[in-house]
């Protein structure tokens, strides 16, 4: 069965550091798409990320980026120059046509960001 | 475009009550889904929704029932409340399936006493 794991449930860093998420899953197929959502304290769910597994290149979104290192079977966020509004928890995503292409997600990982 | 809208935000029901969750989406798409939210367990499918008339079972689909009779509507049945039902619900959808980006409704916040 594939699985997504997040190894953090929290962390917290300090307003302008750099912070990463980690993320691993597994799976058997080769081709498969990764996602991170954001769900702040407002309930509100939003996309962060996609990368798609065909594709060698990391995503990034402004100060948003991915290590997506598909041998290892890892997915990590990285989120530069934090801000207090990316207080959040973030889940890792995962889907393929083994899954229907139906998410499954990780249980995710509470980022708290500090003043 | 109001995006994924769901009704009630909050609700409070008795063990063997009935309810309907309400979630509508004004951007056409055909993908719909419902999941529920535990403490330090993510997202969880209970029913999907490829398209006006098709509907399929998630991951825990036992004590629900769907229907999808229009694009836009995709109702959440409780047919007898558990406790065990406590939880937030999330309405979603996207263009096609999980592939596609995720728009996610203010969830649903139901206590079942």
């Amino acid at each position: 069965a594939q699985t997504v794991t997040q190894s953090q449930p929290e962390m917290s860093v300090q307003e302008a550091e750099t912070v990463t998420l980690s993320c691993t899953y597994d799976t058997s197929e080769n081709n498969y798409y990764l996602f991170w959502y954001k769900q702040p304290p407002s309930r509100q769910m939003i996309l962060v990320i996609r990368q798609e597994a065909y594709k060698q290149q990391n995503a990034t979104e402004n100060r948003f980026s991915v290590n997506f290192q598909k041998a290892a079977k890892s997915f990590s966020l990285k989120i530069s120059d934090s801000q207090l509004g990316d207080t959040a928890m973030y889940f890792c995503a995962f889907t393929s046509a083994d899954s229907n292409y139906q998410l499954i997600w990780g249980a995710g990982t509470k980022l708290i960001i500090k003043p | 475009n109001a995006g994924v809208t769901q009704t009630p935000k909050f609700q409070v029901l008795k063990t063997g009550q009935s309810m309907t969750l309400q979630c509508a989406q004004d951007m056409n798409h055909e993908y719909m889904s419902w999941y529920r939210q535990d403490p330090g367990m993510g997202l969880r499918l209970i029913h999907y929704s490829v398209g006006a008339g098709i509907t399929d079972q998630g991951e825990v689909p036992n004590g629900y029932n769907v229907s999808r009779s229009t694009t836009e509507d995709f109702p959440l049945r409780l047919l007898s409340a558990a406790p065990s039902q406590t939880s937030v619900y999330f309405c979603a959808s996207s263009l096609t399936s999980g592939v596609d980006t995720q728009y996610f409704g203010p969830g649903t916040r139901l206590t079942v006493l």
